[in-house]
């Protein structure tokens, strides 16, 4: 098994460039997430999914749509990207276990605005 | 919203020493987790602590949550240069299977 991946691993963008980063997990997970992690402040939830065709706005929304057309995949967009949002991105799916919901992360996209 | 905060922020000793990394909260939760992230890789479970008392080990780690479920420890004992990474501590949000995370605890292990 993959895991959950993520592609691309690294991009630039212009201001006002758009662009979809894509994840993929192969573990038949319901719920997938999106997160930004940026220095000295953890993980932040952009949007989440609780299944195929559903979508939910996460602590910092804007800025970002994202779509689940398929259980496996989960697109977060970027429309109009601005510096603000040069950031690692994580995606995530889970499942819920004995001590309560695992998370498994993808490697990251390093996404940098100029 | 419920705020997990960590410290120290920033952590670097050499190998061989000991060290603890708190995880704090005003607000009481059902569980806590620890993940580790190293560098260019995404957080990677460790551990989940669910009773408040509970302790856990795992090799040279040991974790511990507080008996009001407001807080969490992780212990590392003879820290080795392996053990060099992001320690996220998080917490299970209002639905979904939904996290908050702490801001970390970068460590740096030298040889």
């Amino acid at each position: 098994n993959a895991g959950v991946t993520q592609t691309p691993k690294f991009r630039v963008l212009k201001t006002g460039q758009s662009m979809t980063l894509l994840c993929a997990q192969d573990m038949n997970h319901e719920y997938m997430y999106w997160y930004r992690q940026d220095p000295g402040m953890g993980l932040r939830l952009i949007h989440y999914s609780v299944g195929e065709g559903t979508t939910a706005k996460g602590e910092v929304p804007d800025g970002y749509n994202v779509s689940r057309l398929k259980k496996q995949n989960f697109l977060l967009g970027l429309e109009s990207a601005a510096p603000s949002q040069t950031s690692v991105y994580f995606c995530a799916s889970s499942y819920k276990g004995a001590g309560g919901y695992e998370q498994f992360f993808g490697p990251g996209t390093r996404l940098t605005v100029l | 919203t419920q705020l997990l905060e960590q410290s120290p922020q920033f952590l670097s000793i050499q190998e061989g020493e000991n060290l603890t990394v708190y995880c704090n909260s005003s607000s009481v939760f059902s569980s806590l987790q620890w993940y580790r992230q190293e560098p260019g890789e995404g957080p990677v479970l460790l551990v989940t602590v669910v009773t408040g008392g509970e302790v856990k080990k795992l090799k040279r780690l040991t974790f511990q949550f507080g008996d009001a479920r407001k807080d969490s420890s992780l212990h590392i004992t003879a820290a080795q240069p392996g053990d060099t990474g992001l320690y996220l501590c998080a917490g299970p949000g209002t639905s979904y299977g939904k996290l908050t995370f702490g801001q970390g605890t970068i460590l740096t292990v030298h040889p």
